[in-house]
């Protein structure tokens, strides 16, 4: 595996606060990604990151910021949570071109109520 | 767009009996498509990575397959700790998401004694 850690493994928040997660990986890979996964839906990309200070959107970016200041490192902000926010966020990284393989940290539950 | 679908949504077997699971999808061009497992609670563990048609890959009672359209996971006598839900994902050649993943819905498999 990659090493990954999240943090926290679960909250529950009000709506309109602010939330930051945290990814931290210990393999020094390049490419980190933030997935929120919902039943009847398929894991979905939120945002994702080719190198430090380089990230992008994914496909369920609205009310989602990131940052990346150090490799091992990927924050995923909530700036005002709302109850559609409510899921399970898994952090992930991808081992390389040869080992294109993406491991998954544990994940965050997150309630907003 | 890509597209990935997995059937049966959910897999009732008895210990033993052997069977398969199915992921059909649409992609431009296919770069790879993955299977994980994932346990209540759990971030989802990396199974296999099959990138050309015809290619196989097996792990104790798993082996996928992959054609040009679709790819089974074979199950062959299965266990109780086999329970689990098993994800399938494709990455698209031409990603412009970072080699993100764009996973199917999953199929929960129960395993009873």
């Amino acid at each position: 595996d990659a090493g990954i850690t999240q943090s926290p493994r679960h909250k529950v928040t009000e709506t309109g606060t602010p939330v930051t997660l945290r990814c931290h990986q210990t393999e020094n890979h390049r490419y980190m990604y933030w997935y929120r996964q919902d039943p009847g839906h398929g894991l979905r990309l939120i945002h994702y990151s080719y190198g430090v200070k380089d990230t992008d959107k994914g496909e369920v970016s609205d009310g989602y910021s990131v940052s990346r200041s150090k490799t091992e490192d990927f924050l995923l902000t909530l700036e005002s949570a709302t109850s559609s926010q409510t899921s399970v966020y898994f952090c992930a990284a991808r081992g390389g071109a040869v080992r294109n393989e993406q491991f998954f940290g544990p994940g965050t539950r997150l309630t907003v109520l | 767009e890509d597209q990935v679908t997995q059937s049966p949504e959910a897999l009732r077997l008895q210990e033993g009996e052997s069977s398969s699971l199915n992921c059909s999808y649409t992609v431009s061009g296919l770069r790879g498509l993955f299977w994980y497992r994932q346990d209540p609670g759990k971030g989802p563990e990396f199974l296999f990575t099959l990138y050309s048609a015809g290619e196989e890959k097996e792990k104790e009672r798993l082996k996928a397959t992959l054609t040009k359209k679709e790819s089974f996971l074979h199950i062959t006598a299965p266990k109780p700790e086999d329970s689990a839900t098993y994800l399938c994902a494709v990455q698209a050649e031409d990603s412009n998401s970072g080699y993100a993943l764009n996973f199917g819905k999953g199929t929960s498999l129960l395993v009873t004694p």
